[in-house]
């Protein structure tokens, strides 16, 4: 198995500009989660899906962020207009939760993201 | 809010020596578990360990769970210069099924 694949790896943008992060989850996880990493605040859980169904987005920091998943094999984190203070890693994870809940994620490399 | 807290925030300690690190948390949870996160790389999950579970053990690693008093502790035995990374600590939350870090421990073993 590939594990869950990121793309880019790295982005550099100016402010203002949209960016589309991607990720590609473990084939036959139903649970897909997006986290945001930086010295100041740790890891942050931005948004969640299960069955493609975003369930719990209360971590997404303004409207300007959006997540889709319009299928179990894709999904993207936009950023529209990007601003400096946004520049982190952003990680996907995904993981199988069948009658069991929380079960251990699987990371990407992570899209290491630099707003000028 | 973060739900795990780890301490300490850096360890430092020579070849061969034991690390422990500990984690506490605030509300209940399902389950706790432990990832290790090399630099400029994505977190590993180490080990898994249920609330209704009180230890676990997983090669050099050793957790253990005290839901009475809300805290974990990760164990690594014989410690390796390869083991130097950051370690999180993540709850799963019993009232959501999404899992939350805490702010991480930075070991590094001197070889």
């Amino acid at each position: 198995d590939a594990g869950v694949i990121q793309s880019p790896r790295h982005e550099v943008t100016e402010m203002g500009q949209e960016v589309t992060l991607r990720c590609k989850p473990i084939s036959g996880h139903n649970s897909l989660f997006w986290y945001r990493q930086t010295m100041m605040r740790g890891l942050e859980l931005l948004i969640y899906f299960n069955n493609n169904v975003p369930i719990d987005d209360s971590g997404m920091p303004e409207d300007r962020f959006s997540a889709k998943m319009p299928n179990a094999s894709f999904s993207t984190l936009k950023i529209q207009p990007s601003e400096p203070r946004d520049s982190a890693v952003y990680f996907c994870a995904s993981s199988f939760t069948g009658t069991a809940t929380n079960e251990k994620l699987f990371f990407g490399s992570g899209t290491q993201l630099s707003v000028l | 809010s973060q739900q795990g807290e780890e301490d300490p925030q850096a360890l430092s300690i020579q070849e061969g020596e034991n690390a422990t690190m500990n984690c506490s948390y605030k509300t209940s949870i399902n389950n706790l578990q432990w990832y290790r996160q090399n630099s400029g790389r994505g977190l590993v999950h180490l080990i898994l360990i249920r609330s209704n579970e009180r230890e676990k053990h997983s090669g050099r690693l050793r957790v253990t769970l005290d839901t009475s008093k809300k805290s974990s502790s990760l164990l690594i035995t014989a410690s390796r210069a390869a083991d130097t990374a950051s370690y999180f600590c993540a709850t799963g939350q019993t009232s959501y099924d999404k899992v939350i870090f805490g702010p991480g421990t930075s070991l590094s073993v001197i070889p």
